[in-house]
């Protein structure tokens, strides 16, 4: 069966300091990738998305990147991070289709 | 373009009345719709969906939705409310384009 993983869980840093958000999904191969941000009243915000190893879609400008080194590995970064990038992060896969998106426990970010 | 609007943010219901929980879509193709529910300190969980197949579609726990075209809405329903229903429910649209795009979410109370 497939199963996603996201880590770290919590994750407190001061303004200015880098970030490094890891996510992979065992059990099935080339799946679409995704990265969320979930403010209260929100909703899920697409961040950036990948339908293959290399290739990374982003949605919102911002103080973040992506990247998808291996086929089911998903890394979301910042070289210096913003106070409002304070937030609920959700890593998600898919088969494609579109079919059901599967997501990972989430990591959230506190930028002090 | 795609977009989801779910058009109330807060929805209360006494247990043991029908919940109606309202979404409309805007597609420039044939959309997939899906409805998630997030419980507290929880993740997301599919509902249901519907992919260009019938348009009453059944989902866990007693939900359905309709897909109506003419009014491009997709609203969850359920017969009768349980206090386990309590939760904050998201409408996704998705399509060729492998994006799947959040409403705001609704939260739903359920009254005793």
């Amino acid at each position: 069966s497939q199963t996603i993983h996201q880590w770290p869980a919590t994750l407190v840093q001061p303004v200015g300091s880098p970030l490094s958000l890891e996510c992979t999904v065992e059990g099935t191969s080339n799946p679409n990738l995704y990265w969320y941000r979930q403010a209260a009243g929100r909703g899920l915000q697409l961040l950036f998305y990948s339908v293959g190893i290399g290739q990374i879609s982003s949605e919102v400008p911002q103080n973040l990147s992506a990247s998808r080194p291996q086929d089911r590995q998903f890394i979301l970064s910042s070289k210096k991070l913003l106070l409002s990038d304070s937030g609920f992060y959700l890593c998600a896969w898919s088969e494609g289709g579109p079919g059901e998106l599967f997501f990972g426990e989430g990591s959230r970010l506190t930028v002090l | 373009a795609q977009s989801v609007t779910q058009l109330d943010s807060h929805v209360s219901v006494s247990e043991g009345t029908p919940v109606l929980l309202r979404c409309n879509y805007s597609s420039s193709y044939s959309p997939s719709l899906f409805w998630y529910v997030q419980h507290p300190n929880k993740g997301l969980q599919l509902l249901l969906k519907y992919t260009s197949a019938a348009t009453l579609v059944k989902g866990i726990n007693g939900f359905e939705a309709e897909f109506k075209k003419s009014e491009t809405s997709f609203h969850l329903t359920k017969p009768s409310a349980h206090m386990s229903d309590a939760a904050e429910y998201f409408c996704v649209v998705s399509g060729r384009t492998y994006k799947y795009i959040f409403g705001t979410g609704t939260r739903l109370k359920v009254l005793a």
